[in-house]
């Protein structure tokens, strides 16, 4: 299996710029997850989707932040526009058969954004 | 709402020594517990879980952990080091109650020194 793939995997920008992020999870896997982590603030969820659903975006810090799942294969996650606060490593993690919560999570490698 | 607590953002071991590395977690539900490693540059991946029976999981790498309820503690554990577990350690715990939501702690540095 090729495991979670995320796109890019660095990307650096200016302020204002629009910024897409992407996730393809484990195929057969029916939630996906969005994670920001940084040095203050550690490992934060964003959003999750269970069956392309969202379920809780509780964790979106504001409106320029939203985030998509088409589809059962393919996920994003967009900033618009950015600012130099947004600089963190963005994961993307998916698990099969959400539910009772004792579900593993496979995570991505991981997309570093930088804000300038 | 669930929370964990790892004690000692950063912990030094001996190689050949043991490991262990602190979780304390709440939660209002029994919960599921898990311990996560994070290599540099590269996403988390799991070691080891707990959601019921035997208390003591063993997980990849020579890791286990035990699920103590009466101290709400599930710390991470290794008879001897080696060079390679040198990465940083995550304790989750998840919602519970139908929801697969983790809460993540802040994690544990740890590093191993010839």
């Amino acid at each position: 299996d090729a495991g979670v793939i995320q796109s890019p995997r660095h990307e650096v920008t200016e302020m204002g710029q629009e910024v897409t992020l992407r996730c393809k999870p484990i195929s057969g896997h029916n939630s996906l997850f969005w994670y920001r982590q940084t040095m203050m603030r550690g490992l934060e969820l964003l959003i999750y989707f269970n069956n392309n659903v969202p379920i809780d975006d509780s964790g979106m810090p504001e409106d320029r932040f939203s985030a998509k799942m088409p589809n059962a294969s393919f996920s994003t996650l967009k900033i618009q526009p950015s600012e130099p606060r947004d600089s963190a490593v963005y994961f993307c993690a998916s698990s099969l058969n959400p539910g009772g919560g004792q579900d593993t999570q496979y995570f991505g490698p991981g997309t570093r954004l930088t804000v300038l | 709402a669930q929370s964990v607590t790892q004690l000692g953002s950063h912990v030094s071991v001996s190689e050949g020594a043991l490991v262990l590395l602190r979780c304390n977690y709440s939660s209002s539900v029994p919960p599921y517990l898990f311990w996560y490693v994070q290599y540099p540059n590269q996403g988390l991946q799991l070691l080891l879980k707990y959601t019921t029976g035997a208390t003591l999981v063993k997980g990849i790498n020579g890791f286990e952990a035990e699920f103590k309820k009466s101290e709400t503690s599930f710390h991470l554990t290794k008879p001897s080091a080696h060079m390679s577990d040198a990465a940083e350690y995550f304790c989750a715990v998840s919602e519970g109650g139908g929801g697969n939501k983790l809460t993540f702690g802040t994690g544990t540095q740890l590093k191993v020194e010839l």
